[in-house]
């Protein structure tokens, strides 16, 4: 497609439950991030692919959090035993390359409210 | 302190005015982004500084790297130019390989 597609729009998940967000990044993108947006603050990075590997995963909050990349094109993040503090906007952005010269597109966020 | 700093938070203007959103970093970069995100919560991008100006329409972004600043300003303001305005910043001196965020600027422009 012509942008980063995430699903779910949003998502409203009972405390306890597991979830899994989906990021469809631009084909032919290399690098692939996963953000976490609380509401009011910027976004803070949770982990980082380039390709299929995991290059980065030190602002991942606990070890509920888990990202995988397999075919290194869409991307899971999974959140298991929910808890209200996860509740937020998770974003995904991809780039063509692993470098700051060529920019970022960001989907349009999946939020998530854990009731 | 935030290796990001924007202001104002909150900014509140009349349609037509001129607006400037201020940005301090406190490292080294490769690039700054200016980035838009409305109510729905998608990030656009609007901008990525690594010198000098850059002008999209009614848009203009400026950055200083010795002064570690940029500012982004809106000329004749619009309702429609109403979001949140948030700054990033790319390596080489960031945490690996991803943006760091400021808070953002919360601009609501008033016909």
């Amino acid at each position: 497609g012509a942008g980063v597609s995430q699903s779910p729009r949003y998502k409203v998940a009972k405390r306890g439950q597991d979830v899994a967000l989906r990021c469809d990044p631009i084909s032919g993108h290399v690098s692939l991030f996963w953000y976490q947006q609380a509401l009011g603050q910027g976004p803070e990075f949770l982990t980082y692919f380039q390709n299929e590997a995991q290059l980065d995963k030190s602002g991942l909050p606990s070890d509920r959090f888990f990202a995988e990349r397999p075919e290194g094109s869409v991307s899971t993040l999974k959140i298991q035993r929910t808890q209200q503090e996860d509740s937020a906007v998770y974003l995904c952005a991809s780039s063509f390359s692993t470098g700051a010269n060529y920019g970022y597109t960001f989907g349009s966020g999946t939020r998530l409210t854990v009731v | 302190k935030n290796e990001v700093e924007q202001s104002p938070q909150n900014l509140t203007a009349q349609e037509g005015e001129f607006i400037t959103i201020n940005c301090s970093y406190s490292v080294g970069i490769s690039a700054l982004h200016w980035l838009q995100q409305h109510p729905g919560g998608g990030i656009v991008s609007l901008f990525m500084l690594s010198s000098g100006k850059k002008k999209h329409g009614r848009l203009i972004a400026t950055i200083n790297i010795q002064e570690k600043h940029s500012s982004l300003h809106i000329t004749a303001s619009h309702p429609r130019d109403s979001a949140v305005y948030i700054c990033a910043v790319d390596g080489p001196e960031t945490s690996g390989s991803r943006l760091t965020f400021g808070e953002g600027t919360q601009l609501t422009v008033n016909p």
